[in-house]
């Protein structure tokens, strides 16, 4: 029962050069996000998913971008990395928020991403 | 304001003892409630829901003021195992008639022998 991968744990990357991360969820859940996560503040939203084939902006999706053409992957891309997305990045995945809260979030493991 | 807010901490307590945090919210619209706990260098993960009525796990309680606009969690006979970063959860109506859940930034706490 794996819950939720994420792939890499860990990278170095140079100011302009690009990676996607990789989140794969085995709960059948319908929603996905990525989180970044930097000393001091709370868990920001990058981007999240309702369902296959669907994205949406969340409360910082600037440098970003996403995909989920499977329900259990969400993609999320770096197209020129800057110092500044230096950062923890945690993929999650839930239910539809109503349909069984007590349940929450899932998270994996995260990536610790470097920009240099 | 921020929309969810936390004492950061960190807070020092002996094993066996009672602590207990706080975590404010600033909309009155808020609609589930939850804390997580993260260890160092870990993901969060879901601690307890935390329902009107107020709820307990073992050593854990939860309760919510939608008066105040704050949950508590309780712990009990603290463990060394016990130290960790607590992670207030609110979820919420999004502008759009979707939703929004928003992550305080954690209380510390670190349990000593």
């Amino acid at each position: 029962n794996a819950g939720v991968t994420q792939t890499p744990k860990f990278r170095v990357l140079k100011t302009g050069q690009s990676m996607t991360l990789l989140c794969a969820q085995d709960m059948n859940h319908e929603y996905m996000y990525w989180y970044r996560q930097d000393p001091g503040m709370g868990l920001r939203l990058i981007h999240y998913s309702v369902g296959e084939g669907t994205t949406a902006k969340g409360e910082v999706p600037d440098g970003y971008n996403v995909s989920r053409l499977k329900k259990q992957n969400f993609l999320l891309g770096l197209e020129s990395a800057a110092p500044s997305q230096t950062s923890v990045y945690f993929c999650a995945s839930s239910y539809r928020p109503g349909k069984d809260e007590s349940y929450g979030y899932t998270f994996g493991s995260g990536t610790r991403l470097t920009v240099v | 304001r921020k929309e969810v807010e936390q004492d950061p901490g960190p807070f020092n307590v002996p094993e066996g003892a009672t602590v207990a945090f706080n975590c404010t919210y600033s909309n009155s619209a808020s609609q589930s409630f939850f804390w997580y706990r993260q260890d160092c260098r870990k993901e969060p993960k879901l601690l307890m829901s935390v329902y009107s009525s107020g709820n307990e796990d073992g050593r854990f309680t939860a309760q919510l003021n939608r008066a105040s606009q704050y949950i508590s969690l309780l712990i009990r006979d603290s463990k060394l195992s016990d130290s960790a970063t607590y992670l207030c959860v609110v979820n919420m109506g999004g502008e759009d008639g979707g939703f929004k859940t928003i992550f305080g930034a954690g209380t510390r706490l670190f349990v000593k022998a």
